[in-house]
């Protein structure tokens, strides 16, 4: 079966530190990934999507970026961490096109201090 | 760009009361989803509607697509303690591997 994972859990880092979240799904290949932010337990907003390896479409401008060095992994980073970065950040697989259900990782809450 | 309202935003009711959730849209969408989200974890699918006017059951939750296929909703009946959470509606977005979510309706069943 398909698992997903998303570490770490919670993190806490000052403004202007770099950021790593790392994502790995197993039991499956060539997914579609996704990175989403969420604010104040409410709706989700799509930061980057990735139909395959090296490939990252941006839905959203800002100081963060995602790379995907392997097809099962996916990693969102930042090189400098602002206040506005704070949120619960879930990484997701899907088998298809946009119609294809999400599966989500459990999610890094981020605190940026 | 395709919105999802969902409605109400909160709902607090007490165990074994009968609720209903909403999901609208302007646009018309192929398909709709209903994911829950417990507090600290990632959503689940619970349901995925299709056809206008399908109607869904999964256990005491009932799930219906409009016949336009711009709107969905979500019956729960004699509501329990473990339905609390999140509940997000969302369809396929602009572009061909994007899904839209609506803000959700945070379900609170107290004891």
């Amino acid at each position: 079966s398909q698992t997903i994972h998303q570490w770490p859990a919670t993190l806490v880092q000052p403004v202007g530190s770099p950021l790593s979240l790392e994502c790995t799904v197993e039991g499956t290949s060539n997914p579609n990934l996704y990175w989403y932010r969420q604010a104040a337990g409410r709706g989700l907003q799509l930061l980057f999507y990735s139909v395959g390896i090296g490939q990252i479409s941006s839905e959203v401008p800002q100081n963060l970026s995602a790379s995907r060095p392997q097809d099962r992994q996916f990693i969102l980073s930042s090189k400098k961490l602002l206040l506005s970065d704070s949120g619960f950040y879930l990484c997701a697989w899907s088998g298809g096109q946009g119609s294809s259900p999400l599966h989500f990782g459990n999610g890094t809450r981020l605190t940026v201090t | 760009t395709q919105l999802l309202e969902q409605s109400p935003q909160f709902l607090s009711i007490q165990e074994g009361e009968n609720l209903t959730v909403y999901c609208n849209s302007s646009s018309v969408f192929s398909s709709l989803q209903w994911y829950r989200q417990e507090p600290g974890e990632g959503p689940v699918l619970l349901v995925t509607v299709v056809t206008g006017g399908e109607v869904k059951k999964l256990k005491r939750l009932t799930f219906q697509f409009g016949d336009a296929r711009k709107d969905s909703s979500l019956h729960i009946t004699a509501a329990q303690t473990g339905d609390t959470g999140l509940y997000l509606c969302a369809g396929p977005g602009a572009g061909s591997y994007q899904l839209t979510f609506g803000k959700g309706t945070k379900l609170s069943v107290i004891p």
